[in-house]
């Protein structure tokens, strides 16, 4: 069965220091990888897709990279309005194809000012 | 773009009543997607239309739970006899493109409160 991991679960950060999330995956074939960014009471927000071990994508302060294990969100020097949960999710190759997604229970980052 | 809206926003019934829910999807995408999401847990996918054919369903989706999209327009979900423990987010997202680019947009949910 597919599974998503994310570690830690919850992480406090000064503003401006910088760290990295991590989620692990076990799925029989990747098709994608994504990062989604969800603040309380809302829908998540799509940020990134990564597709290929080696893969790096970037948006503002974050910075998804990709292995054929798993995948880490840096967030470089961080501001108070980047507190949220950031949630990880993969798309596995099936057969007759499948438009699901697997999601981590997500990783619950306060950044204090 | 009025993005993804869905209604009602909070619901709160009693065990064994019925309930149902309402996704109007950003009006150019054809994909429609609803999934679940309980507290501290991550979303969990229920089903998926492509315009009005629903084309993969979770086994999640007990018989309880049944899925539309008429016109390939809006959709709505409705649970029957409704449990505890079907306590949850109900999410809504479209797209317009295959769910590999991730780009999903997501509403901001209908909570059901089941006492």
């Amino acid at each position: 069965e597919d599974q998503v991991t994310q570690s830690p679960e919850a992480l406090r950060l000064q503003e401006g220091e910088s760290s990295s999330l991590n989620c692990s995956y076990t799925v029989s074939g990747l098709r994608g990888l994504f990062w989604y960014r969800q603040d309380p009471g809302k829908g998540p927000e799509f940020l990134f897709t990564l597709y290929s071990a080696g893969e790096e994508k970037e948006k503002e302060r974050l910075k998804a990279t990709l292995t054929k294990k798993e995948s880490f969100l840096h967030i470089t020097a961080p501001k108070p309005e980047d507190s949220a949960t950031y949630l990880c999710a993969v798309q596995a190759v099936v057969a007759g194809g499948s438009e699901k997604l697997v999601f981590g229970k997500g990783m619950k980052l306060t950044v204090n000012p | 773009d009025t993005g993804v809206s869905q209604n009602p926003r909070h619901k709160i019934t009693k065990r064994g009543q019925n309930v149902t829910f309402r996704c109007d999807p950003i009006s150019e995408h054809n994909r429609l997607y609803w999934y679940r999401q309980t507290l501290g847990q991550g979303p969990e996918f229920l089903t998926y239309f492509q315009n009005e054919a629903q084309l993969e369903k979770s086994r999640l989706l007990s018989d309880r739970f049944s899925a539309e999209r008429p016109k390939g327009s809006f959709s709505t979900l409705e649970i029957q006899r409704t449990e505890q423990g079907d306590s949850a987010m109900y999410l809504c997202a479209s797209s317009r493109q295959q769910i590999s680019t991730g780009e999903l947009f997501f509403g901001e949910g209908s909570r059901l409160t089941v006492l």
